[in-house]
């Protein structure tokens, strides 16, 4: 596609359940990264695919969080048993060739709030 | 690990003036890229303008310049003739050029400039 493109937009889902984030990359892009935005902080580097190497999942927080990339397209970000803290914007970035081409193309983020 | 610090939460400008927004970053490396992304409401990171750490030259992109301090680890974001089109979220990042670092970006809280017409 031409852009990253992310679904939902919006979610809302009840403290204890279990949410799928989904993530689009441009076509081509090897490199794809969760990125976590929480009400007045930065962004947080949650975990990055590269091709069919081993992710890196040094940013998850808990085992609660998990991702997969299908096919080395589509990426899908599963939160398991949400609390409330969970509660942020989940944005997903994709690039060419990070060492060689300094680009990220964002996407517009899922809005996750647990209730 | 790096850490990026945005000093202002928030800032104004009069619409036409100039504003600088601040940025200060620790790191123990010496090759790494420096970045600004704009964060509009629609919430999508729009890249603004990037430096080279090796480059001695503080790069500019039509209205948006900035100013790199190596030596003070400091890399400020001026923005020139405001628009209203620039009010947004602000974010500084860096990025390690060491692939062992899987080149994410580490980004600073955000400063939300406010442009009044």
């Amino acid at each position: 596609g031409a852009g990253v493109s992310q679904s939902p937009s919006n979610k809302v889902t009840e403290k204890g359940k279990d949410v799928e984030l989904r993530c689009d990359p441009i076509s081509g892009h090897t490199a794809l990264y969760w990125y976590r935005q929480s009400l007045g902080q930065g962004l947080e580097f949650l975990i990055y695919f590269q091709g069919n190497s081993a992710p890196d999942k040094s940013g998850l927080p808990s085992d609660r969080f998990s991702a997969e990339r299908t096919g080395g397209s589509v990426s899908t970000l599963t939160i398991q048993r949400t609390q409330q803290e969970d509660s942020a914007v989940y944005l997903c970035a994709s690039s060419l060739d990070p060492g060689r081409d300094y680009g990220y193309t964002f996407g517009s983020g899922t809005r996750l709030t647990v209730v | 690990a790096q850490t990026v610090t945005q000093s202002q939460p928030e800032m104004s400008v009069q619409e036409a003036e100039t504003v600088t927004l601040s940025c200060t970053y620790d790191t123990s490396e010496s090759d790494y890229y420096l970045f600004w992304y704009k964060q509009p409401p629609s919430r999508q990171m729009i890249l603004v303008i990037r430096q080279e750490a090796y480059k001695q030259q503080n790069a500019t992109e039509n209205r948006f310049s900035v100013n790199f301090q190596k030596a003070a680890k400091s890399f400020s974001l001026k923005i020139s003739d405001s628009q209203l089109g620039d009010a947004a979220m602000y974010f500084c990042a860096y990025r390690s050029d060491s692939g062992g670092s899987n080149y994410k970006l580490t980004f600073g809280k955000g400063t939300l400039l406010t442009v009044n017409p």
